[in-house]
């Protein structure tokens, strides 16, 4: 079965650096999405990575292993804004996204 | 502003009541996505339309039923729900060009339904 692991829920302290793990089992890969969800709002996109490697924007940054079926999206200079829920998805073979359950960070004075 | 607009934002419903959920997409999209979010669970997709044609339909119950009028709006109808259904309803689209390689959704703030 195709499968999304990632932590349910992290602390971090303002000003602070936080990495959030996902891993995935899928069937086929097409690349990796990272989206944040505020509270009662709608996930809003973040990153894409389809290439091993990290790509960098701004305070936000994604790396992809492919070999080892592994993401993370790591999080500069914390600030009080960045308290949301984390989802990694994956695109696999037949284009379709397949969700994690979601990373609910908690950022602290 | 997303782009993907969604009504009601909130929606309280018997068991025996008939209401609808609406999305409409203003980004010139050729899919839609129809998705449940319950707590601290995956969401689960539940329909896909992509050019107006209903490409997937996940196991979903009967009692609800969507349908895609044109490439900009798509409705969810609820009949008969059971409290189990409480949850939020997002909405997305995305452009569904595969020749790009990718295809990034964009959500809709989402429904929550309540059922008592």
């Amino acid at each position: 079965g195709q499968n999304i692991d990632q932590p349910t829920e992290m602390t971090a302290t303002e000003g602070a650096i936080v990495q959030i793990n996902c891993t995935y089992q899928t069937s086929g890969f097409n690349g990796l999405f990272w989206y944040q969800q505020h509270a009662g709002e709608a996930p809003t996109f973040l990153s894409y990575n389809v290439l091993d490697g990290l790509e960098e924007k701004g305070r936000f940054s994604s790396f992809l292993s492919r070999s080892k079926g592994y993401s993370y999206l790591l999080l500069k200079e914390l600030q009080m804004k960045d308290s949301a829920s984390y989802l990694c998805a994956v695109l696999d073979s037949n284009y379709q996204l397949i969700w994690g359950a979601g990373t609910k960070l908690i950022i602290k004075p | 502003e997303t782009g993907v607009t969604q009504t009601p934002r909130h929606l309280v419903m018997g068991m025996t009541n008939k209401k609808s959920l609406k999305c409409e997409q203003h980004l010139g999209h050729n899919a839609m996505y129809w998705y449940k979010q319950s707590a601290k669970k995956p969401l689960e997709l539940m329909f896909v339309y992509s050019l107006e044609e209903r490409v997937e339909n996940n196991s979903v119950p009967s009692r609800f039923s969507p349908e895609c009028p044109n490439s900009s709006h798509l409705f969810l109808h609820l009949h008969t729900l059971q409290p189990e259904d409480s949850a939020l309803y997002l909405c997305a689209s995305s452009p569904r060009e595969r020749e790009i390689g990718t295809d990034t959704q964009y959500f809709g703030p989402g429904t929550r339904l309540t059922v008592l």
